[in-house]
């Protein structure tokens, strides 16, 4: 079964430096989505992503946080100057459509942890 | 803005029980709402999908109500086994445009099933 890819499974990186989070969505799947759960807390929605651009986006969200898919396969999030409270599991996901009968899939998660 | 609670936070039964987890959410103008399963360190598994016009989803010893009037959702487990222990999210899934928005998680339930 297609699945929802994600590199790397653990990154660790000093405070200020920016980092990148890689997924590889299923293939066919048109919306993106990136979600981050802090240890203990609730999974939060980050962004959504549709035909090259953002369609919704969160608070959390802010200026040091940006998405891109670069080609055909890949949906990456960047965090520029990472903090400490940036520490957290980042999960991937994507959906076929728009419509309100499909599942959005996950990926196994990036556990980021910022020293 | 949406809520999402679960009742229990956590959960222990002896194998072989049938056992019952609980979602409410504040808003009902939703679009769908999904349980999943996250295993430790794991991604999130979707088990079930309920659009906003259902009542019910099955699948297999799982089964998922939804009455959106009231703002809740339950999952039924048949015939607990070990291997269902894990966290139970439910998430609801809103609407942005027209389009499948982000999803609004619970905290979760933990379940812990004893042989």
């Amino acid at each position: 079964e297609p699945e929802v890819t994600q590199t790397p499974s653990h990154q660790v990186t000093q405070m200020g430096q920016e980092v990148i989070l890689r997924c590889v969505p299923i293939s066919n799947h048109l919306y993106f989505y990136w979600y981050r759960q802090i240890l203990g807390q609730k999974v939060e929605f980050l962004v959504s992503f549709y035909n090259n651009e953002i369609s919704e986006k969160s608070e959390i969200f802010d200026d040091q946080f940006s998405v891109e898919r670069p080609d055909g396969s890949n949906f990456t999030l960047k965090i520029r100057s990472t903090k400490l409270e940036d520490s957290a599991m980042y999960f991937c996901a994507s959906g076929l459509d728009s419509y309100s009968n499909q599942p959005q899939h996950f990926g196994d998660g990036t556990r980021l942890s910022i020293l | 803005k949406q809520e999402v609670t679960q009742i229990p936070a956590a959960l222990s039964v002896p194998e072989g029980e049938n056992l019952v987890l609980n979602c409410s959410f504040t808003d009902s103008a939703i679009y769908n709402l999904q349980w999943f399963r996250q295993d430790p360190g794991k991604g999130l598994t979707s088990l079930l999908l309920i659009q906003s016009s259902q009542r019910e989803q099955t699948s297999g010893r799982l089964n998922a109500s939804l009455d959106k009037s009231s703002g809740r959702s339950t999952l039924y487990i048949a015939a607990s086994q070990p291997g269902d222990s894990a966290t139970y999210l439910c998430a609801v899934g809103g609407y942005y445009g027209g389009s499948q928005g982000n999803l609004i998680f619970g905290k979760g339930t933990k379940l812990s099933v004893k042989p």
